[in-house]
């Protein structure tokens, strides 16, 4: 079966910081796609980040990075020199070629930016 | 223009109420979704429209029904709604259907209240 699994409920980190958000994930198919998007309180989806399946190095966009490990199903999202305006909901989500246009998201992970 | 702009922003409405949700872009997506959330879990899918036609409908109550009138417009007609189906409603496009490959730009969603 498919599926997402995002273990940290809450995390804590101090302003300009890094974090490491958790993320695994569960596939017997080889094409996917694994995305991160970022939730304000707003309420809006912001997409951060992509990483494909057959990609060999890691995905960066800005202060925004993802940690991939094929063998171990991980597809961790790393936000270096964390702000303020970070805090959010963050989930990790997953799209499959023969799921065709499905995305699986995880249960996410609401981050704190202490200032 | 690269926004999904979704009206109204906040709706309220009763049980026995007609409304409509609209969902527009003006990317050339072609690729558009309806997701539901409620509060503190992810999206979860409602329906896929993929060149204007309904690919996927999640066994989704016909209370809600899906309208897709060109490629750049995405509505959800809502009638005898129940006070479980308040959420937030949020759409997505994407450039198209390749899983792997795009990622999902999302609307600011509609906040329903049901009573």
């Amino acid at each position: 079966a498919q599926k997402i699994t995002q273990t940290q409920p809450g995390m804590f980190v101090q302003e300009k910081e890094a974090v490491t958000l958790d993320c695994t994930y569960d596939t017997s198919d080889q094409s996917y796609g694994l995305f991160w998007y970022k939730q304000p309180s707003s309420g809006e989806m912001i997409f951060l980040i992509y990483q494909g399946s057959y990609d060999e190095q890691n995905a960066t966009e800005g202060r925004y990075s993802l940690n991939f490990q094929k063998a171990r199903k991980s597809a961790n999202l790393v936000i270096s020199a964390s702000q303020l305006g970070d805090s959010a909901m963050y989930f990790c989500a997953m799209r499959l070629n023969t799921g065709g246009f499905k995305t699986i998201f995880g249960a996410g992970t609401r981050l704190f930016v202490k200032a | 223009d690269t926004e999904v702009t979704q009206t109204p922003k906040h709706l309220v409405m009763g049980m026995t109420n007609k409304k409509s949700l609209k969902c527009e872009q003006h990317m050339g997506h072609r690729a558009m979704y309806w997701y539901k959330q409620k509060a503190k879990k992810p999206p979860e899918l409602m329906f896929v429209y993929s060149y204007e036609k309904l690919s996927i409908n999640e066994s989704v109550p016909s209370r809600f029904s899906p309208e897709c009138p060109n490629s750049s417009l995405l509505n959800l007609h809502l009638h005898a709604l129940q006070p479980e189906d308040s959420a937030l409603y949020l759409c997505a496009s994407s450039q198209g259907t390749q899983a792997t490959l795009y990622g999902y730009t999302f609307g600011s969603g509609t906040r329903l209240t049901v009573v």
